[in-house]
């Protein structure tokens, strides 16, 4: 099975200023999506951005982009003009897309915004 | 947003007692999935499905059944629930790999359950 890690349990930013949280993964496909997901303290899982892999170019949302190393197999997120709404956990996710089109995911970053 | 609905929100039940979960979509999405999120541990696949009555384990799948007898919902049940599935379950639901908007993994509210 793959497996998705995210290794800092929790981030700080300052508002306004950049932060980025790293996601790595372990995989012998070649094709198959990458996401990070947002979950406030309401709970409610919210897609923040989408990748596909075999995209070269990076993701970008507005304030959010992604840096996809696909052969270090390196997923991190880049949030930019950090503001109060951000502080949230963060999920790195990886779909299969020949394993029963699973979603596996990371143990979550949570990040806090200081004003 | 994507209709998908999970009830109950919550539940408090004793251990040793059977516990349904149900989720609905209105998508017509074809995978449903059931996880349960821990602190430490992030989401975690119990069941999955992939089309009515077409249904696979996942990493902690011990302890829980699941069934899918029409395309919109899917149901989780704890047989005899114990004090270690006390966790909150959140129900997602996908499509395939065709446009944008089917990739992604879309998700219900959550339940939180409490085993006492």
């Amino acid at each position: 099975a793959q497996t998705v890690t995210q290794s800092q349990p929790e981030m700080s930013v300052q508002e306004a200023e950049t932060v980025t949280l790293s996601c790595t993964y372990d995989t012998s496909e070649s094709d198959y999506y990458l996401f990070w997901y947002k979950q406030p303290p309401s709970r409610q899982m919210i897609l923040v951005i989408r990748q596909e892999a075999y995209k070269q170019q990076n993701a970008t949302e507005n304030r959010f982009s992604v840096n996809f190393q696909k052969a270090a197999k390196s997923f991190s997120l880049k949030i930019s003009d950090s503001q109060l709404g951000d502080a949230a956990m963060y999920f790195c996710a990886y779909r299969s897309v020949n394993t029963g089109n699973q979603f596996y995911f990371g143990t979550g970053t949570s990040l806090t915004v200081i004003p | 947003d994507a209709g998908i609905t999970q009830s109950p929100r919550h539940k408090v039940t004793e251990t040793g007692t059977p516990v349904t979960l149900r989720c609905h979509q209105t998508e017509n999405h074809r995978y449903m999935y059931w996880y349960r999120q821990d602190p430490g541990h992030g989401l975690r696949l119990i069941h999955y499905s992939y089309g009515v009555k077409d249904t696979d384990k996942g990493e902690v799948s011990d302890g829980y059944s699941v069934s899918r007898s029409k395309t919109e919902d899917f149901l989780l049940t704890l047989e005899s629930a114990t004090s270690s599935q006390t966790s909150v379950y959140f129900c997602a639901i996908s499509g395939g790999f065709g446009k944008r908007g089917d990739t992604e993994a879309f998700f219900g509210q959550g339940t939180r359950l409490t085993v006492v």
